[in-house]
């Protein structure tokens, strides 16, 4: 399973755009990249998840370069309700799909 | 919420006791998970489940046994509990359709 690195922490105001980049230099062909959110006192929840270039939904935009070996989870225009840990997991998304969450980065939103 | 329920929400029991954590979902997912996270920890996966009676262990099953005799019921149990299985156990499930992990609103276990 590849590892993942994120920064530990950010900080950002209401109305800002956030990106929070991950690295996975050893990823593998088949491996996918995926994101979830977690509250305090509550299960992560999948934010977005992709394999090449980008995707967009109603919540993010994910950013993967042509080599693969980082991401960028871009949160656009944020608000207080998005104070939470990201994670960043990389895994291949046939079989069993053991997911390794790494210790994530803890976002904190300020007025 | 992807209709997971864990059961007991809250648990205080003392270190050399037994103690099964229930999971339970409604929609006849193949694989659900046992997680426990520990401050200033991400998840660990303890055991999963690909089946009824198919099940394997994750990067910190020491100590931990799990069963699944029917589909929507996903059991872990700690067979003598000791203060350093103090953590919060969360149970996922993974949606078939779409490879997306949906998780339990967890289970508070205290070892004293």
């Amino acid at each position: 399973l590849a590892k993942t690195t994120q920064p530990i922490s950010m900080d950002s105001y209401e109305g800002q755009e956030v990106n929070i980049t991950c690295s996975h230099n050893n990823i593998a062909t088949n491996d996918y990249i995926t994101w979830y959110q977690q509250f305090p006192s509550q299960g992560p929840r999948f934010i977005i998840q992709g394999y090449k270039t980008k995707v967009t939904n109603e919540v993010a935009s994910l950013f993967i370069p042509a080599d693969r070996k980082s991401s960028t989870l871009s949160l656009p225009r944020v608000s207080l309700s998005d104070t939470a840990v990201y994670y960043c997991l990389v895994g291949d998304l046939q079989g069993a799909q053991k997911l390794v969450f790494g210790q994530g980065t803890r976002l904190t939103i300020n007025p | 919420d992807a209709g997971i329920t864990q059961s007991p929400r809250h648990k205080v029991t003392e270190t050399g006791t037994p103690v099964t954590l229930r999971c339970h979902q409604t929609e006849n997912h193949r694989y659900m998970y046992w997680y426990r996270q520990d401050p200033g920890h991400g998840l660990r996966l303890i055991h999963y489940s690909y089946g009824v009676k198919d099940t394997d262990k994750g990067e910190v099953s020491d100590g931990y046994s799990v069963s699944r005799s029917k589909t929507e019921d996903f059991l872990l149990t700690l067979e003598s509990a000791t203060s350093s299985q103090t953590s919060v156990y969360f149970c996922a499930i993974r949606e078939t359709a779409t490879y997306e992990q949906y998780f339990g609103p967890g289970t508070r276990l205290t070892v004293t």
